[in-house]
């Protein structure tokens, strides 16, 4: 099993354009997360999905969409990046409601 | 809102140096306690689950304990593969809003 599997591992946008981080997992989860990390401020949750067809907002979710058409599958779109969503993007994924989160390896992204 | 505060920040220990770190929350309803560990440039690694006051769980020489406010690591003859930055985080609520996490300890264990 590979897991969690983020691409890409780098990028670097110029401001105003768009991405599509991709997270796949072949755990067969339900739910899965998009975090965020910035240097002090710890993991940020920015979307979730609960299941196949689901999504719904976190913490920080503004300047952010996500799709889950696929059940292994969480998209997270930048439309428009902004300097400020510069940050190192988690992709997480658990099997039931109270368990562990299994993480990718992380997306590096900087907005110039 | 939960909240999720770890102290210290950092720590620098000699190897053999045993301690202990702290996460200290506020949350409506826990539902579990997690503690991960994550190197540089990669993402964070499960290692224990803590669900109710009392309870404890060793792996190697790390040692997870639990109160109705705090969480502590402890740490016994730390070696220098221990280094890390372990995170702190609690599942609260209807369990499928994911964690909250805290900010981190950054340990260092020198030879």
């Amino acid at each position: 099993n590979a897991g969690v599997t983020q691409t890409p591992k780098f990028r670097v946008l110029k401001t105003g354009q768009s991405m599509t981080l991709l997270c796949a997992q072949d755990m067969n989860h339900e739910y899965m997360y998009w975090y965020r990390q910035d240097p002090g401020m710890g993991l940020r949750l920015i979307h979730y999905s609960v299941g196949e067809g689901t999504t719904a907002k976190g913490e920080v979710p503004d300047g952010y969409n996500v799709s889950r058409l696929k059940k292994q599958n969480f998209l997270l779109g930048l439309e428009s990046a902004a300097p400020s969503q510069t940050s190192v993007y988690f992709c997480a994924s658990k099997r039931g409601q109270n368990e562990k989160l299994f993480f990718g390896s992380g997306t590096q992204l900087s907005v110039l | 809102e939960d909240q999720v505060t770890q102290s210290p920040e950092a720590l620098r220990l000699q190897e053999g140096e045993s301690s202990s770190l702290n996460c200290s929350y506020t949350v409506s309803g826990l539902r579990g306690l997690f503690w991960y560990r994550q190197d540089p440039g990669k993402g964070p690694e499960f290692l224990f689950t803590l669900y109710s006051a009392g309870e404890e769980k060793e792996k190697e020489r790390l040692k997870a304990t639990l109160t109705k406010k705090e969480s502590f690591l402890h740490i016994t003859a730390p070696k220098p593969e221990d280094s890390a930055t372990y995170l702190c985080a609690v599942q609260a609520g209807r369990g499928a809003d994911g964690l909250t996490f805290g900010k981190g300890t950054h340990l260092i264990i020198q030879p």
